[in-house]
């Protein structure tokens, strides 16, 4: 299957400081890739999604200005978590999906834990 | 709105016993529906999806699932499950096309008793 690799697996940074988190499509092209967050013990909820050179779509409640997204390469997307506090502890994990590989779904990075202290 | 339920929170299974964890799903359109497992810190491992043909899908692991459009339901299954299957379960349901990214359920804790 399609390998999709997140970095760093776990980070703990400062209140104030910003933080990038890495997903890469390691085998694929993927033209779309996702953002979610998981809070302890809860579900994954969608953040963002990033289309390759162009903008991302943010859901509703999410902050654009403080969880950046950039799609730069059809194989890279990067959250920067900025100015974190923490209540921005949580996993997040990426998905990317590519159009060759059938309809739905996309193959998910093994996540990034971030501590802000 | 899309939704997905997972009515239970935790299920506790003998080791060797058969297992069925149940999900509902709301949408507007032909659902694609996915059961994901998540061991602790890890991400998410596709277990099997549904998009259409046969309603009973095989996935790995020996898990399987039945899609039921008059139930809105699409329960996974086992019929033997193993110490190691001990992990969170996600439904989640998708557009076919995959431009919007997944809706997921909260997730059922599966623990194994031995």
């Amino acid at each position: 299957g399609a390998v999709v690799s997140q970095h760093p697996s776990r980070v703990i940074c400062k209140s104030g400081t910003s933080v990038k988190i890495e997903c890469r499509s390691l085998d694929f092209q993927a033209t779309t890739m996702f953002w979610y967050r998981q809070f302890p013990k809860q579900s994954l909820m969608l953040m963002a999604t990033s289309n390759e050179g162009s903008k991302a779509t943010y859901e509703q409640g999410v902050e654009k200005d403080k969880f950046l997204i950039n799609h730069a390469s059809l194989t890279l997307s990067t959250l920067t978590v900025t100015s974190a506090h923490p209540e921005d502890s949580s996993f997040y994990i990426c998905s990317a999906r590519a159009p060759d590989r059938g309809h739905g779904g996309a193959f998910f990075g093994q996540g990034t834990r971030l501590t802000v202290v | 709105a899309q939704s997905v339920t997972q009515p239970d929170i935790h299920i506790t299974v003998s080791e060797g016993a058969s297992l069925e964890l149940r999900c509902n799903y709301s949408y507007g359109a032909t659902p694609y529906l996915f059961w994901y497992v998540q061991s602790p810190g890890q991400g998410l491992q596709l277990l099997l999806k549904y998009f259409s043909g046969d309603t009973l899908v095989q996935g790995i692991k020996g898990f399987e699932a039945e899609f039921k459009r008059s139930q809105s339901s699409f329960n996974l299954r086992k019929p033997s499950v193993h110490w190691s299957d001990a992990a969170e379960y996600f439904c989640a349901v998708g557009s076919g096309g995959g431009a919007d990214g997944l809706t997921f359920g909260k997730g059922t804790h599966l623990i194994i008793q031995p």
